[in-house]
């Protein structure tokens, strides 16, 4: 167990659904971080919460909402989305926000938009 | 911004053999170039890292080396076994706005044939 879990580990979702990812961290850490994995691509950071304050934004379109009620929680709601919104979403955790902090990730939520 | 070249995307290697997957970033400022392992159906996990003032760095089977000048860095796996089969990422952290971040390259498949 990798102490970040994820769920749902799947979901399958029309354009007109709302539904939310749901992320968790056992390890103490202070930030949180939402990933987007698509194939052959980089993984595109989406947000970023420290202390659950979000601190970053990558240009990501509202239909992503990001909440983080505390420091081992983290939400990623999701309304109106695209087929090409489908990927695998990963969350992760680090202690401290420099990009040296080693980041530990969840085994994904994979969602698919119909 | 920072942009990160990997190469290859998909690598297959008999057992036994060795790998190599070479990374090239362009912000010459890039200090810490850590290489994450994903295996099917989990998130990435750190496996090694290095940083600017060191040209080399091992750990068992892995080796990652590190060219300034040139602004590259690769991964060695040497006597390679099926369960080094994965997706490898690497990874150069960046600095932007007194923020950093970590950008990473688009990944390579690894297949170790028995």
């Amino acid at each position: 167990e990798t102490g970040v879990t994820q769920t749902p580990r799947h979901l399958v979702m029309g354009m007109t659904n709302k539904k939310s990812l749901k992320c968790e961290q056992h390890l103490g850490h202070n930030a949180m971080y939402w990933y987007k994995q698509s194939a052959k691509k980089p993984l595109e950071l989406m947000f970023v919460y420290s202390l659950e304050e979000r601190v970053e934004n990558n240009s990501v379109p509202s239909r992503f909402s990001p909440e983080c009620p505390n420091s081992s929680h983290l939400f990623l709601h999701l309304h109106t989305l695209q087929p090409e919104d489908s990927a695998l979403y990963l969350c992760a955790s680090s202690q401290g926000l420099t990009g040296a902090n080693v980041l530990t990730f969840g085994a994904g939520s994979r969602l698919t938009v119909l | 911004g920072e942009n990160v070249e990997q190469h290859p995307s998909t690598l297959s290697v008999q057992e036994g053999d060795s790998a190599v997957i070479k990374c090239t970033y362009s912000d010459s400022a890039s200090n810490y170039f850590p290489w994450y392992k994903q295996e099917l159906g989990k998130g990435p996990q750190l496996i090694i890292d290095i940083r600017s003032n060191v040209g080399e760095k091992k750990d068992q089977r892995i080796a990652v080396t590190l060219n300034k000048t040139a602004k590259h860095f690769s991964l060695h796996i040497t006597e390679t076994q099926p369960e080094d089969s994965a997706v490898y990422f690497c990874a150069a952290r960046w600095t932007q706005g007194g923020s950093e971040k970590l950008v990473f390259g688009k990944g390579t498949k690894l297949t170790v044939n028995p």
